[in-house]
């Protein structure tokens, strides 16, 4: 089955321990990108990468790293969480490089840091 | 950056009524896709209008694009309570978007049995 996977699904955190959240997908897509949902904002693109080694900064990058060694993967990581990066965190990946295509979303990470 | 505003922000109808939601975005665009959301779970994507295309139907779902007016909507008929959720329109390819899609903040719709 065509999906795209991200882990943990809920977590809970302190301020400063630092966390990824690992996206996975199995589609051969080329581009991949994460983004941070939060009420009436809508989603908010924080990184891209429109293939391996090739990753570039989304809307809202600050205090997040991101790195695209494999294809299939694309892992999230916050260095120094804060508790304004508590969101709804969603992947997505789409055929291509352009990142205009047909997107599709994994299951929603969601984390809380106090 | 914010491209598609869509309106209404919430929209209530009855169970068989028809649904119709828009979208308005700022800059030339490539492409508009229209995205569904159940309640915090992941984005389905529904249909793409390319920027020369002025129509398009999928099922129950009928999209217009008015490039002129940089505006799009989404209609849904004969609603059903499984269609609650909420729609967000993103655009692509745009002078903003050449290489991501721009989600707006979203309609969310309640479709009462």
């Amino acid at each position: 089955e065509a999906q795209v996977t991200q882990n943990p699904r809920y977590l809970i955190t302190v301020t400063g321990k630092k966390l990824t959240v690992t996206c996975s997908q199995n589609m051969n897509h080329e581009y991949m990108s994460w983004y941070r949902q939060d009420p009436g904002l809508g989603l908010r693109q924080i990184y891209y990468s429109m293939n391996v080694e090739v990753t570039d900064k989304g809307d809202v990058p600050e205090g997040y790293k991101v790195s695209r060694k494999e294809k299939r993967n694309f892992p999230l990581i916050l260095e120094s969480p804060s508790p304004n990066q508590t969101s709804l965190y969603f992947c997505a990946s789409t055929i291509g490089t352009s990142g205009n295509n047909e997107q599709f979303f994994g299951p929603g990470t969601r984390l809380t840091v106090l | 950056s914010q491209q598609g505003e869509e309106d209404p922000q919430a929209l209530s109808i009855q169970e068989g009524e028809n649904a119709t939601m828009n979208c308005s975005y700022k800059t030339s665009i490539n492409n508009l896709q229209w995205y569904r959301q159940n309640s915090g779970r992941g984005l389905v994507h529904l249909i793409l209008i390319r920027s020369n295309e002025r129509e398009k139907h999928s099922g129950r779902l009928r999209v217009t694009l008015d490039t002129s007016k940089k505006s799009s909507s989404l209609l849904i008929t004969a609603s059903r309570a499984a269609d609650t959720a909420s729609y967000f329109c993103a655009t692509g390819g745009g002078m903003d978007s050449s290489y991501k899609l721009i989600f707006g903040s979203g309609t969310r719709l309640l479709v009462r049995p």
